[in-house]
């Protein structure tokens, strides 16, 4: 079976300082992994996504995320938080099981301090 | 190139009532998937369509349905609304049926019923 766990149902960080998403994910196939940002009444955006090419992804805004298959996660970082972060942030895992599965997390809400 | 586009993007509805919701992807792109998003139970698939096909279907009642043209564009339908169906309703469009493509999002639907 296939499941998401995204570890912090919310986060805080102050502005300028590094932020950290944590996902890990089970899957007995070969996953597709993705992060999405959904800012307050928008719909979901693509910040970046592992197709078992690098495993270190970089992203949009200054996002990246690694693959770590052995760790069985792929945590979001950014060096340097900025205001405009703020936001939900969802890890996704997407698999050919015969059928075509896509899972979300329950998302991990970015909080910004000035 | 134009986004993903849905409409209404808000409505009001009371119990019992029926709703048909509306999303056109990106020109080009065959599959067209549906999620509910709520504060609760965060983001549900419903289901996906490609080819004017239901290929995949969540965990929903059969109130829930959908349908996809032969432009691609799919409306869902919910008939004997419940206030537990008060949500963002996302709908979501891709190239193709693989793990490894990127959804694209629409803005959504915010559905009250009262």
């Amino acid at each position: 079976a296939q499941s998401v766990t995204q570890l912090d149902s919310h986060v805080s960080v102050s502005e300028g300082t590094p932020v950290l998403l944590r996902c890990n994910y089970s899957s007995s196939y070969s996953p597709s992994l993705f992060w999405y940002v959904q800012h307050p009444n928008k719909g979901l955006q693509l910040l970046l996504k592992y197709t078992s090419a690098a495993t270190l992804v970089k992203g949009i805004n200054g996002f990246e995320a690694e693959f770590k298959k052995s760790e069985t996660s792929f945590h979001l970082t950014k060096p340097s938080a900025h205001m405009s972060d703020a936001a939900e942030y969802f890890c996704v895992v997407s698999v050919n099981t015969g059928g075509f599965k896509t899972i979300f997390g329950a998302g991990t809400r970015l909080f910004v301090k000035a | 190139k134009a986004g993903v586009t849905q409409t209404p993007r808000y409505l009001i509805k009371t119990r019992g009532q029926q709703v048909t919701l509306s999303c056109s992807p990106i020109s080009g792109h065959r599959s067209v998937s549906w999620y509910q998003q709520t504060p609760g139970q965060g983001l549900q698939f419903l289901f996906e369509y490609f080819s004017e096909t239901q290929r995949n279907k969540g965990n929903f009642p059969g109130r829930f349905s959908g349908r996809q043209f032969s432009n691609s564009r799919s409306e869902m339908n919910v008939s004997t609304l419940e206030l537990g169906d008060s949500a963002l309703y996302l709908c979501a469009s891709s190239l193709a049926r693989r793990p490894e493509e990127t959804q694209y999002f629409g803005p959504g639907t915010r559905l009250l019923v009262l």
